[in-house]
């Protein structure tokens, strides 16, 4: 079945660590995009992507980084200069027609230690 | 700029009452217009989504939404709530900047919907 896969589903982090979220899709989806999951507060678009080798930053880019070198995939790094990476992740992707909505992962759990 | 307003972060119903999820939206040009369920953490689910056409769209689960351009709204409705409709529950409207059919979608702040036997 055709989905999107979030690896792994809980990551902890130490101060000072970047660590890389997993997201790989096989609905054959041109856009892709990362949210931050915070309790009362939403989604908060960090970085979205229409087509490959393309990227753009969302409302909380500050201390994320992506890259979009395939289609199926696109990782998220939390580097060290996001101060508060405590969260829930999601990732989504959509073809590029607007209407049809997007489709969801599983989220990852990151948790700083 | 697009915005989604959900009101109330918390609504608590008994089992078998009507569920009334409000969300109103702001937006210069027709939306697109979606409500997503989210269980405890999991992803977003498609509940239901309104483009074009019949303002009534009915979703999985027997939840149903209107809507109305008149009240840029997009209530998210059920006429029993059961147990298992626990969860949260994000209203989302299309980011129409880019124009036409592209772009992405603009979230609500979600709310939680309890249900008590």
């Amino acid at each position: 079945d055709g989905g999107i896969t979030q690896s792994p589903k809980y990551l902890f982090r130490k101060e000072g660590q970047n660590v890389t979220l997993s997201c790989e899709q096989n609905l054959n989806h041109d856009a892709m995009y990362w949210y931050r999951q915070d309790p009362g507060q939403g989604l908060r678009l960090i970085y979205y992507s229409q087509i490959v080798n393309d990227f753009q930053k969302g409302d909380i880019a500050e201390g994320y980084s992506v890259s979009r070198e395939k289609k199926e995939s696109f990782p998220l790094t939390v580097t060290s200069a996001q101060k508060n990476p405590t969260a829930f992740y999601l990732c989504a992707s959509s073809i590029r027609r607007i209407n049809y909505g997007y489709t969801f992962g599983s989220g990852t759990r990151l948790t700083v230690v | 700029a697009q915005s989604v307003t959900q009101l109330g972060s918390h609504v608590s119903v008994s089992e078998g009452a009507l569920v009334l999820l409000r969300c109103n939206y702001s937006s210069s040009v027709p939306p697109y217009l979606f409500w997503y369920v989210q269980y405890p953490n999991q992803g977003l689910q498609l509940l239901l989504k309104y483009t074009t056409g019949a303002t009534l769209v009915k979703g999985i689960n027997g939840f149903e939404a209107e809507f109305k351009k008149s009240e840029t709204s997009f209530h998210l409705t059920k006429p029993s709530a059961h147990m298992s409709d626990a969860a949260e529950y994000f209203c989302a409207v299309s980011d129409q900047r880019y124009g036409g059919s592209q772009g992405n979608l603009i979230f609500g702040k979600g709310t939680k919907l309890s249900v008590k036997p």
